[in-house]
């Protein structure tokens, strides 16, 4: 059983590029997480999914962040227009109903 | 809402010895989970213990154990024979529980281990 797969793990991007960052979740886990760390940081909360359904979207800013989470294939969180403040660890967690919490990775993205 | 307090930002300890973190939180539920991850220099979130907060007994993982004062809201992590590779992040975590469906982790701010010789 596959554990939750992140890609790409390194990202760079140019300002006012897009990003796109994809998720795995783990085999039969039918809920997926995205988190965001800055560097010195703990883990903030950004978006809550199912699949076909955004459930808790609290964390994400307003503007150029969506995420979705199709009925077939991986999870996908997209920035558009990346500024600088964008660079951070993505990380990417699924969960099995009864609750817990596995982790990919992690995508780095640097905005250069 | 939910909040995770890490009052240790750095803690070290000396191999072979016994290590203690502390995590204090605030909610109004009832019915919740509580974790401890490790991420290491890797950035690897790693699930460390888990307790469900409706069992008394404190969870183990082998050398890893948990005191959950439910009462007092703490939630502390104990380390016991500390090996090098214990070096990392540690972060406490909250997650609720409703009706059957799985919720956000809430995170504390973490305490950074360092195992010396």
């Amino acid at each position: 059983n596959a554990g939750v797969m992140q890609n790409p793990r390194h990202l760079v991007r140019r300002r006012g590029q897009e990003a796109r960052l994809r998720c795995s979740p783990m085999k039969g886990h039918s809920h997926v997480y995205w988190y965001r760390q800055l560097p010195e940081e703990g883990l903030k909360f950004m978006v809550y999914l199912q699949k076909e359904n955004i459930i808790d979207e609290s964390g994400m800013p307003k503007e150029r962040f969506s995420a979705e989470f199709p009925k077939e294939g991986p999870s996908i969180l997209r920035i558009q227009q990346v500024v600088r403040g964008d660079s951070a660890a993505y990380f990417c967690a699924s969960s099995p109903e009864q609750g817990g919490a596995f982790f990919g990775q992690g995508t780095r993205l640097t905005v250069v | 809402a939910q909040t995770v307090t890490q009052s240790q930002p750095e803690m070290s300890v000396q191999e072979a010895e016994t290590v203690t973190l502390s995590c204090t939180y605030d909610t109004s539920e009832s019915n919740y989970y509580l974790f401890w991850y490790k991420q290491p220099p890797s950035r690897q979130m790693i699930l460390v213990i888990r307790q469900e907060a409706y069992k008394q007994q404190n969870a183990t993982e082998n050398r890893f154990s948990v005191n959950f004062q439910k009462a007092a809201k703490s939630f502390s992590l104990k380390i016991s024979d500390s090996q090098l590779g214990d070096t990392a992040m540690y972060f406490c975590a909250f997650m609720k529980l409703g009706a059957g469906t799985a919720s956000k982790l809430t995170f504390g701010t973490g305490t950074r281990l360092q195992v010396t010789l």
